[in-house]
């Protein structure tokens, strides 16, 4: 079964940059790289998405490996909002979301 | 806009008894999907939608559960003769259109407990 494998978790310090690896080493030629994040008690939410570019919006930067399989969230100032759960997600029809990166914010 | 709505937002039942739980897409929305999220899990796929039809629902769990939506909205899970061991939050995503190419946007969730 094609999944994704993450870290379980990391930590940071208020405002340095976070870079959150994720491994998709089966994914097919036209699936998507997506990354949410579920805050404590909440919803996933979408931060980024991507093809084979590194992708850049107000979130975060995706950076993608040349060859797809492995990409990295970049959380250029962490805050203390940032910390969550962090899934990188296997695209496709359907969705598979492992257990995700819980990443943890030092003031 | 109005966000993926879900309701109830808690349901608490007692074991064997029927369940339905709602979703409210974002309108425009043709892709409706289905997860659940058990206690300190990650997020389980259930089921897929693409506009009414269902191309996948390799992710239910057992014959108890069935979904169905009605054209591009409202979207309904049903848990027959619940059992302990589906307590967990019942969350729906929506998004532009299937496969991978859109974001989902997930609603807040259903709470569900069965004692």
């Amino acid at each position: 079964d094609a999944k994704t494998t993450q870290p379980n978790s990391m930590e940071s310090n208020e405002e340095e940059p976070v870079h959150l690896p994720c491994n998709h080493s089966t994914i097919s030629g036209t699936d998507y790289i997506h990354w949410y994040r579920q805050l404590p008690s909440q919803g996933p939410e979408y931060v980024i998405h991507g093809l084979t570019s590194n992708v850049n919006n107000r979130m975060a930067s995706l950076a993608i490996a040349e060859d797809r399989k492995s990409s990295t969230l970049i959380l250029h100032r962490a805050t203390l909002r940032d910390a969550a759960v962090y899934y990188c997600p296997r695209g496709g029809q359907n969705f598979v979301f492992g257990p995700g990166t819980r990443l943890s914010v030092l003031p | 806009g109005a966000g993926v709505s879900q309701s109830p937002s808690n349901k608490v039942t007692e074991k064997g008894k029927d369940v339905e739980l709602r979703c409210d897409p974002i309108s425009g929305h043709t892709a409706l999907y289905w997860y659940r999220q058990r206690l300190g899990q990650g997020l389980e796929f259930l089921i897929y939608f693409q506009g009414n039809s269902a191309p996948d629902k390799s992710g239910l769990p057992s014959d108890r559960f069935s979904a169905e939506r009605t054209g591009e909205s409202v979207s309904t899970l049903t848990i027959q003769r619940t059992q302990q061991e589906d307590s967990a939050v019942y969350l729906c995503a929506s998004s532009l259109g299937g496969w991978s190419s859109y974001e989902q946007y997930f609603g807040p969730g259903t709470r569900l407990t069965v004692t």
